[in-house]
């Protein structure tokens, strides 16, 4: 399967705990997205990464969200104290020009 | 305010019969209007992109319009199938990937 590849596919935490998420692009696409999307909702940017550099975060992303894409390839996104509030469907997408390729999401479930 | 509406919210039709979502927007600056099919639980998948001008753009049964006058598409699904069973979601893109801007999509249930 050469599309985007996300990991965890669901992940159940309690609040308070940290959780990370791993997305692996397809393999030539410079550009790495990550986005939340809550029931019945379009997702939300998250932030944005240009190869390894992070080029946009959203309003959304609060001090507890960070994200990095070492060597401009994976990317990981971590939550620390997570929140019930967090609870919601994380996607990753990647594009070379312009179309959005987005992976299957996890879906983070806070106790 | 930069913001995406579709309608109806949710379609319930017969296998086979034929169907249109709407999607209007107040975006600017704009740059290509998209729609997607989302599967529940899954990613959103692109079924076309149409930039200002261009009026009409198919992908299979599939066909989407674009009047960037009145600032509304349409997405047409022709001999609906079960697998047509999804949220289709209307985005419009103000100038890069970042910065879309998302409707909340219409449920479309197809029944046999």
């Amino acid at each position: 399967d050469t599309g985007v590849s996300q990991n965890p596919r669901h992940k159940i935490t309690k609040r308070g705990q940290n959780v990370t998420f791993r997305c692996d692009p397809i393999s030539e696409h410079n550009r790495l997205y990550w986005y939340r999307q809550t029931l019945g909702q379009g997702p939300e940017f998250l932030t944005y990464f240009q190869n390894e550099a992070q080029l946009e975060k959203s309003r959304l992303l609060s001090d507890r969200f960070s994200a990095e894409r070492p060597k401009g390839s994976f990317s990981t996104l971590e939550i620390q104290r997570t929140e019930q509030g967090d609870s919601a469907m994380y996607l990753c997408a990647s594009s070379w020009t312009g179309k959005l390729f987005f992976g299957s999401g996890t879906q983070l479930s806070v106790l | 305010k930069n913001q995406v509406e579709q309608s109806p919210q949710s379609l319930i039709i017969l296998e086979g019969k034929n169907c249109t979502l709407q999607c209007n927007y107040t975006v600017s600056p704009f740059s290509n209007l998209r729609w997607y099919k989302q599967d529940t639980g899954r990613g959103p998948v692109s079924l076309t992109i149409m930039t200002f001008s261009e009026n009409t753009k198919s992908n299979g049964r599939y066909t989407a319009t674009l009047d960037a006058d009145t600032k509304q598409s349409s997405l047409h699904i022709t001999a609906s199938q079960l697998s047509d069973s999804a949220s289709y979601i209307c985005v419009v893109s103000m100038d890069s990937n970042y910065q879309l801007i998302w409707g909340a999509g219409t449920k479309l249930i197809i029944k046999p």
